[in-house]
């Protein structure tokens, strides 16, 4: 089955910095990679979302990239801010099929 | 339209109580799973059904069931409660790649 591996685990950045969370997958039949936030104590939601017949998304101040070759896929948040502070999962899977395979999580603390 | 609900919000258990927790959505998605969620290990996939009538295991099955009561309500069963099974519970359904996800159930096993 799908492996996703999600790093880092935890990431600290300064208010106003950029953000950068990576993850690779091993199966060359996933074509969907969502990333959700999930605040403490609260659902996960689904935050931004890219099919492999694109590279790039972006939605304000969030963006994913997605190498199909490399087989890895990256959310970027620039201009963080405090609200930003959450765990973000990324998670990977073939619209053919059923499963969704989810990283471990990145525990993001923006600073004020 | 009030997405994925689910019942109830907390719960406590003994060793070996049964219980079952419920997921409702309205969004007439086909499909919908049961994640279990513990520190540092993400989310977890107990049991999926693609659609009315069909449920799969998924990553961490044993000691669960589930049942896909119509298109709308999928359950999840515990019948021998055991500690390992502490932890918090996400319904999801998901239509078209897009997953929602129900409030989730915390449930502690003593």
């Amino acid at each position: 089955g799908e492996n996703v591996e999600q790093h880092p685990s935890t990431l600290s950045v300064q208010e106003g910095d950029s953000a950068v969370i990576k993850c690779t997958y091993s199966d060359s039949a996933s074509n969907y990679f969502p990333w959700y936030k999930q605040e403490l104590g609260k659902r996960p939601q689904l935050i931004i979302d890219i099919r492999s017949n694109v590279g790039e998304k972006k939605d304000q101040r969030i963006a994913v990239t997605l190498n199909k070759t490399a087989k890895h896929f990256s959310l970027h948040i620039t201009e963080t801010q405090p609200e930003d502070s959450a765990v973000y999962f990324c998670a990977a899977r073939a619209l053919t099929g059923n499963q969704f395979y989810f990283g471990t999580g990145t525990s993001l603390t923006v600073i004020p | 339209n009030a997405g994925v609900t689910q019942t109830p919000k907390f719960q406590v258990l003994k060793t070996g109580q049964s219980m079952t927790l419920q997921c409702a959505q309205d969004m007439n998605h086909n499909s919908m799973y049961w994640y279990r969620q513990d520190p540092g290990m993400g989310l977890r996939l107990i049991y999926y059904s693609a659609s009315e009538g069909t449920t799969d295991k998924g990553e961490v099955p044993n000691g669960y069931n589930v049942s896909r009561l119509n298109k709308r309500e999928f359950s999840l069963r515990l019948e021998s409660a055991a500690p390992s099974q502490t932890s918090v519970y996400f319904c999801a359904s998901s239509e078209v790649g897009k997953q929602y996800f129900g409030p989730g159930t915390r449930l502690t096993v003593t």
